[in-house]
């Protein structure tokens, strides 16, 4: 069965300095691996995805991860925090099935950006 | 080209009563999940529509259940409402690969 860690459910940072948002996956196939922002009282929004390729990917608004399978891990990065990065932050695993998938996400990690 | 849209985006009923929430998928997909998202966690798999059928299942009890149409949109029902599904409920479609998910803005469903 698939799963979702997000090591730490709230991060601080202080503008401009690096994000770092940690998450390790369990899967028994290849994993399509993502990264989602929400903010207050919205959906979500895609920031990433690794489906197979090029093992670092670069999403929207400087973020990035690397897909790394010997430890199992899809951390999300960002060089320079900036105070609208402030939001709850998933990741996510899915693959396909049978002809469909679903989606499996962690618990989430709030970020929080210090003027 | 409109997204995901969702109605409405703000219910309230009384515990037992039963809910219909509605998706509209974004123009060119064909398969429409449910998830629920209850308040400080992550959104929870219900269950996936495609072709007019439950294709997978979350762990989910038999009140939740849903219906896609034949111009793709979708349908979630919950009957005998508990305090407990209060969450917000989002929906996303896709294109027949994960490649491709996008989501709605959801629907906050409060039970008193």
């Amino acid at each position: 069965a698939q799963s979702v860690t997000q090591l730490g459910s709230h991060v601080s940072v202080s503008e401009g300095a690096l994000v770092l948002l940690r998450c390790n996956y369990s899967s028994s196939v290849p994993p399509y691996l993502f990264w989602y922002v929400q903010y207050p009282n919205q959906g979500l929004q895609l920031l990433l995805k690794y489906t197979t390729g090029a093992t670092l990917v670069k999403g929207i608004n400087g973020f990035e991860a690397e897909f790394k399978k010997s430890e199992t891990s899809f951390h999300l990065t960002k060089p320079s925090a900036h105070m609208s990065d402030a939001a709850e932050y998933f990741c996510a695993v899915s693959d396909e099935r049978d002809g469909g998938f679903k989606t499996i996400f962690g618990a989430g990690t709030r970020l929080f950006v210090k003027a | 080209d409109a997204g995901v849209t969702q109605s409405p985006t703000h219910l309230i009923k009384t515990r037992g009563q039963q809910v219909t929430l509605r998706c509209s998928p974004k123009s060119g997909h064909d398969t429409v999940s449910w998830y629920q998202q209850a308040l400080g966690q992550g959104p929870q798999f219900i269950f996936q529509y495609y072709e007019e059928e439950e294709r997978q299942r979350g762990n989910f009890p038999d009140r939740f259940s849903g219906h896609q149409f034949p111009n793709y949109s979708s349908e979630l029902n919950v009957n005998a409402l508990l305090l407990g599904d209060s969450a917000l409920y989002l929906c996303a479609s896709s294109a027949q690969h994960i490649n491709r998910v996008a989501f709605g803005s959801g629907t906050r469903l409060t039970v008193v």
